[in-house]
């Protein structure tokens, strides 16, 4: 079974809809993130969490809100879709100790499009 | 700010032969990790090779090898003996070593535009 895993893997919506990604990872890692790829601007950071209390922007925040619902758990929503926010959507999670803490370990990605 | 520069768009190479990817970064830190990442058609991430700036041996994972050049903040991928299963999406990625969780975003990846890379048989 996959470590991150990410839902839906593909969605279309339209515009003005509340649209909500989650991510689950099984790899008992405290850091997640959320980030967006864009083709030719390679991936951008969105937000990002160290822990379930602890939530942070990332460069590209507005439009998006996540909730960290547990160490686990990490879901990202868009409020009112619009058709610019049409991207593949990765989550990512990273230990705080040891030598994986150095690597981040992406999920399968989320293909986002908003008509 | 950090910044990760990829200056080739799109590569070709010949089944088994070497291919190498160029990465510029810039920081005004000291310690930082760098890290190739391989993103196929399935759109998986797949980190392919890390490197300590602290460390002055470059790195080696089999066929991938990078060589890493601090002073000139140079950070390139070599693919040898190139293989069909090899072509793909590659990205730099860079990621300060700071401890500082105040400084919000010490552990977040910075990426490269990325370089498309075509294996012909």
């Amino acid at each position: 079974d996959a470590d991150v895993t990410q839902t839906p893997r593909n969605r279309i919506t339209k515009t003005g809809k509340r649209i909500m990604l989650e991510c689950s990872q099984t790899k008992g890692h405290d850091r997640m993130y959320w980030y967006r790829q864009d083709p030719g601007l390679g991936l951008r950071l969105i937000y990002y969490s160290f822990d379930v209390k602890d939530i942070n922007k990332g460069e590209i925040s507005d439009g998006y809100s996540v909730s960290r619902q547990a160490q686990a758990k990490f879901s990202l929503s868009l409020e009112s879709a619009i058709p610019n926010q049409t991207a593949l959507y990765f989550c990512a999670t990273s230990a705080i100790g040891g030598r994986a803490r150095n690597e981040q370990f992406f999920g399968p990605g989320t293909r986002l499009t908003v008509l | 700010a950090q910044t990760v520069t990829q200056s080739q768009p799109e590569m070709s190479v010949q089944e088994a032969e070497t291919v190498t990817l160029s990465c510029t970064y810039d920081t005004s830190e000291s310690d930082y990790y760098l890290f190739w990442y391989k993103q196929p058609p399935s759109r998986q991430m797949i980190l392919v090779i890390r490197q300590e700036a602290y460390k002055q041996q470059n790195a080696t994972e089999n066929r991938f090898s990078v060589n890493f050049q601090k002073a000139a903040k140079s950070f390139s991928l070599k693919i040898s003996d190139s293989q069909l299963g090899d072509a793909a999406m590659y990205f730099c990625a860079y990621r300060s070593a700071s401890h500082a969780l105040t400084q919000g975003g010490s552990e977040k990846l910075v990426f490269g535009k990325g370089t498309k890379l075509t294996v012909n048989p």
